[in-house]
């Protein structure tokens, strides 16, 4: 199936440091959505943007919807060991009978303390 | 509350066999989503159950199927397995169906020798 551009792949950052990922697109999404998964467990929903420019922060993440619907990209300030894992983000469509859900491959972000 | 679980956590089989994974979701929700997650692929999405009907699909062949029980419950079955299978299977259940309101299970890992 389709895949979503997400970059980049990894990650090997100092504590402390800030960190950016994006995701980008050729058809545009609805909802776009940032999960983190850790090790031998299933993703969790770290924030859901709705609306084109849309600016979301849960702590000290932040996302933002582009504005063209076809990108978006999720800012970690001041990274700690905990946030370890792989970051995916996903394209959702739905409503209607085309209902789309698409994931990025995920970005490995490695914390050294 | 309890979790969304899944079972098996682990399994072998052999290629032209046929599995059967199990998911119990959260207390009160009614739809089931099923991901597959591979290195390569990355995370993709199966199908989705509400209310013991399928609602949504993602593109996958027809050896892939599911269903629902009026508990809520959902099984997937893939019949006459191929290597590339072989995957970690996540589901994750929702109050509405929409991935934002997700929680994933921690996936059934699938060997296909």
């Amino acid at each position: 199936g389709q895949q979503l551009n997400q970059s980049p792949q990894s990650m090997f950052i100092q504590e402390g440091e800030d960190v950016s990922m994006n995701c980008t697109s050729s058809s545009i999404f609805n909802t776009w959505l940032w999960y983190k998964q850790d090790p031998g467990e299933g993703p969790v929903l770290l924030i859901a943007l709705y609306k084109a420019g849309e600016l979301t922060s849960n702590g000290r993440l932040t996302a933002q919807f582009g504005i063209t619907r076809k990108d978006s990209f999720l800012n970690i300030s001041a990274s700690i060991p905990s946030d370890v894992g792989i970051y995916f983000c996903a394209g959702e469509n739905s409503g209607g009978s085309n209902y789309k859900l698409t994931f990025g491959k995920g970005t490995l972000l490695t914390v050294n303390p | 509350k309890a979790g969304v679980t899944q079972t098996p956590r682990y399994l072998i089989k052999t290629r032209g066999q046929q599995v059967t994974l199990s998911c119990s979701p959260i207390s009160g929700h009614r739809s089931v989503s099923w991901y597959q997650q591979t290195p390569g692929q990355g995370l993709q999405f199966l199908f989705e159950y509400f209310s013991e009907t399928q609602r949504n699909k993602g593109n996958f062949p027809g050896r892939f199927s599911g269903r629902q029980f009026s508990n809520s419950r959902s099984e997937m079955n893939v019949s006459t397995l191929e290597l590339g299978d072989s995957a970690l299977y996540l589901c994750a259940s929702s109050s509405q169906g929409l991935a934002k309101t997700q929680y994933f299970g921690p996936g059934t890992r699938l060997l296909v020798l």
